[in-house]
């Protein structure tokens, strides 16, 4: 099975940075992804890590370490619209995406 | 091109009924995946279909069950419906096990009160 460990809320000011910590058990690994909830929202895709290192991809970045089973996600340059839940997710040799309980994003003006 | 759309939004029913969700993936995805997200909790992986298969399914028990249609439409069932089954229930696509990026795409959910 997989286990999925993330903070529950983080809470920052605009400009900000934060950094979202996820560390995981898994048989299997392939890759470890991202996802944003907005409040009543659909999840949608952030970033995708399969390989060790950071990844960029605008104000957001992600970071994996397979020896580590350890990820996380860099938020910068904060801004009201980046409230929101955040969840890691693990995928697994089974094709299945296995999420963690989310750590929920407040940015405050 | 229209994304995941899933019917209805919202859904009230009693205990002991059954619910029935259905979902439309995007063109030319052939899987879909069907989450339960309780309220305020993750995303608990429910069933896997591929080319109108159940590839994988979670640790639900069988009163959750579905079916994957030759459109690659999907409708998920919940039998003998439980208080506890209220949830937003997320379906979602993608390419053929391709999960190569990891990415998922979800719909906005059905939520689902049981009373």
């Amino acid at each position: 099975g997989q286990s999925l460990e993330q903070p529950s809320e983080v809470t920052a000011v605009e400009g900000a940075i934060v950094q979202i910590n996820c560390t995981y058990q898994t048989s299997g690994f392939y890759g470890l992804s991202w996802y944003q909830q907005h409040d009543g929202g659909a999840p949608t895709f952030l970033s995708y890590n399969a390989l060790d290192g950071l990844e960029e991809t605008g104000r957001f970045s992600s970071f994996l370490s397979r020896s580590d089973s350890y990820g996380y996600l860099l938020l910068q340059e904060l801004q009201m619209k980046d409230s929101a839940s955040y969840f890691c997710a693990v995928k697994s040799n089974d094709y299945k995406l296995s999420f963690g309980a989310g750590t929920t994003v407040t940015v405050r003006a | 091109e229209a994304g995941v759309t899933q019917s209805p939004t919202h859904l009230i029913k009693t205990r002991g009924q059954q619910a029935t969700l259905r979902c439309s993936p995007i063109s030319g995805h052939t899987s879909v995946y069907w989450y339960q997200q309780a309220l305020g909790l993750g995303l608990q992986f429910l069933l896997w279909y591929d080319e109108g298969e159940e590839r994988n399914r979670g640790n639900f028990p069988p009163r959750f069950s579905g079916r994957q249609f030759p459109n690659y439409s999907s409708e998920l069932n919940v039998n003998a419906l439980e208080l506890e089954d209220s949830a937003l229930y997320l379906c979602a696509s993608s390419y053929q096990q391709g999960l190569s990026t990891g990415e998922l795409f979800f719909g906005e959910g059905s939520r689902l009160t049981v009373l």
